[in-house]
């Protein structure tokens, strides 16, 4: 089982619609999550993190955290062309000492007019 | 201000060589972070420094490949010698626990690009 999983996609959603992203984690006790966006040959750019169970809003992206289900999810509402792109889960395991990040696959979102 | 930087942004090597690449952290931060990216594999940490030490290197896929900081401001990831297998993109992202609590934000460079003909 890897560390972080994401449906590789393609997610393929309308203009205007709520993109729904999802995330699972082995490692139980991890502490804090992230969401990056990375654009083709582009770097990831963090927009969300969340390290409490429930949602957190910020604009249109909402992150959410389920820790007792090992789940964190990224909603996206009235997706844009400019939303396409491809979107990685990243966690803090405590294997680590909460200091470095494990990332999944990504999942690639793609917005169409 | 600057975020991380990275240099060269692109790299085309013949295998064998030795390739040094570098990266300037944001300032202030005492996290540095190299990740290595590829289509098959994803975003791997390949090693990561905390206040120029390095903490976990469980990354490194294999002896050719060295991380140094030798202070706060400059690192660098060198392989010797170069395997097209190597090729990727490279990242160094830096982070601050000092300024972010306990939550370890990384923020990534522009990446190098790495291609071992």
């Amino acid at each position: 089982q890897k560390e972080v999983e994401q449906n590789s996609g393609p997610l393929s959603v309308p203009e205007g619609a709520i993109a729904s992203l999802n995330c699972t984690y082995s490692d139980r006790v991890s502490q804090s999550f992230f969401w990056y966006r990375q654009y083709s040959g582009k770097s990831p750019e963090l927009i969300m993190s969340i390290y409490s169970n429930g949602d957190k809003e910020d604009g249109r992206f909402t992150a959410q955290l389920n820790k007792a289900s090992q789940y964190v999810s990224l909603l996206i509402r009235d997706s844009q062309p400019s939303d396409s792109a491809t979107y990685l889960c990243a966690v803090a395991p405590f294997s680590g000492g909460y200091n470095k990040l494990i990332f999944g696959a990504g999942t690639r979102l793609a917005v169409h007019p | 201000d600057a975020g991380v930087i990275q240099s060269p942004r692109h790299e085309v090597t013949e295998m064998g060589q030795e390739v040094t690449l570098r990266c300037k952290p944001i300032s202030g931060h005492d996290y540095l972070f190299w990740y290595r990216q590829t289509m098959m594999r994803g975003l791997e940490l390949l090693i990561y420094f905390n206040n120029n030490v390095p903490i976990d290197d469980s990354g490194m896929p294999e002896d050719r490949f060295s991380a140094k900081m030798p202070n706060a401001s400059f690192s660098t990831l060198k392989i010797q010698p170069s395997e097209p297998r190597d090729s990727a993109v490279y990242f160094c992202a830096s982070s601050s626990a000092r300024l972010a609590g306990d939550y370890n934000e990384q923020f990534f460079g522009p990446g190098t690009r790495l291609t071992v003909l």
